[in-house]
């Protein structure tokens, strides 16, 4: 299997601009996961899903962040509009139930607003 | 509500020594998982264990070991004979609930560096 994929890899963007970060979970997996990474804060979730339902978006900082999954393949997380303190290692991940519940993570997509 | 700690915020060691990462955790559920992920400098997040509430039963693969104590709400890690090639940042992570559905809560990470 190919892993959890992320993209892109890197994103540079100005403050105001609309981000779309993209995640293909692990093939067979009912859980998806956003993380972000910072210096400051550490690795925090920010929203997760099961079955392709939301079931806890209360990391999601501000209503400036939404994440979506429409189907069992894809989810996307969005900033807009975005601003610097956005700036972060964003990880997506995904678990099965079937396979143990650990999560698998993506590479991850680092983040840049100036 | 649940909590990871890792009061290690550095560690640095030579070759070959054996170096124990800490973690303590909190949490009111009975049933939970306890995971070790490791970082290494290219960023990506690689899971090395997964130990739930009811077996505690320490583990050993190759050189690493962990030792899971409920009476001290702790899971560490121990590596044996470092190498440089662990020089990373390990995380200790806590889900309740045991469901492959939970949130993972992350400790602060340790930076552990091993020299040559």
């Amino acid at each position: 299997d190919a892993g959890v994929i992320q993209s892109p890899r890197h994103e540079v963007t100005e403050m105001g601009q609309e981000v779309t970060l993209r995640c293909k979970p692990i093939s067979g997996h009912n859980s998806l996961f956003w993380y972000r990474q910072t210096m400051m804060r550490g690795l925090e979730l920010l929203i997760y899903f099961n079955n392709n339902v939301p079931i806890d978006d209360s990391g999601m900082p501000e209503d400036r962040f939404s994440a979506k999954m429409p189907n069992a393949s894809f989810s996307t997380l969005k900033i807009q509009p975005s601003e610097p303190r956005d700036s972060a290692v964003y990880f997506c991940a995904s678990s099965s139930r079937e396979y143990g519940y650990e999560q698998y993570f993506g590479p991850g997509t680092r983040l840049t607003v100036t | 509500a649940q909590k990871v700690t890792q009061a290690q915020t550095e560690i640095s060691v030579v070759e070959k020594e054996d170096v124990t990462l800490d973690c303590v955790y909190e949490t009111r559920d009975t049933t939970y998982y306890l995971f070790w992920y490791k970082q290494p400098p290219s960023g990506e997040l690689v899971f090395l264990i997964r130990r739930n509430s009811f077996d505690e039963q320490n583990e050993i693969s190759g050189r690493y070991s962990w030792n899971f104590q409920k009476s001290t709400s702790s899971f560490n890690f121990t590596i044996t004979a470092s190498q440089v090639v662990d020089s990373a940042v390990y995380f200790c992570a806590l889900s309740e609930g045991g469901t492959s559905g939970s949130r993972l809560t992350f400790g602060e990470g340790t930076q552990l560096t091993v020299n040559p």
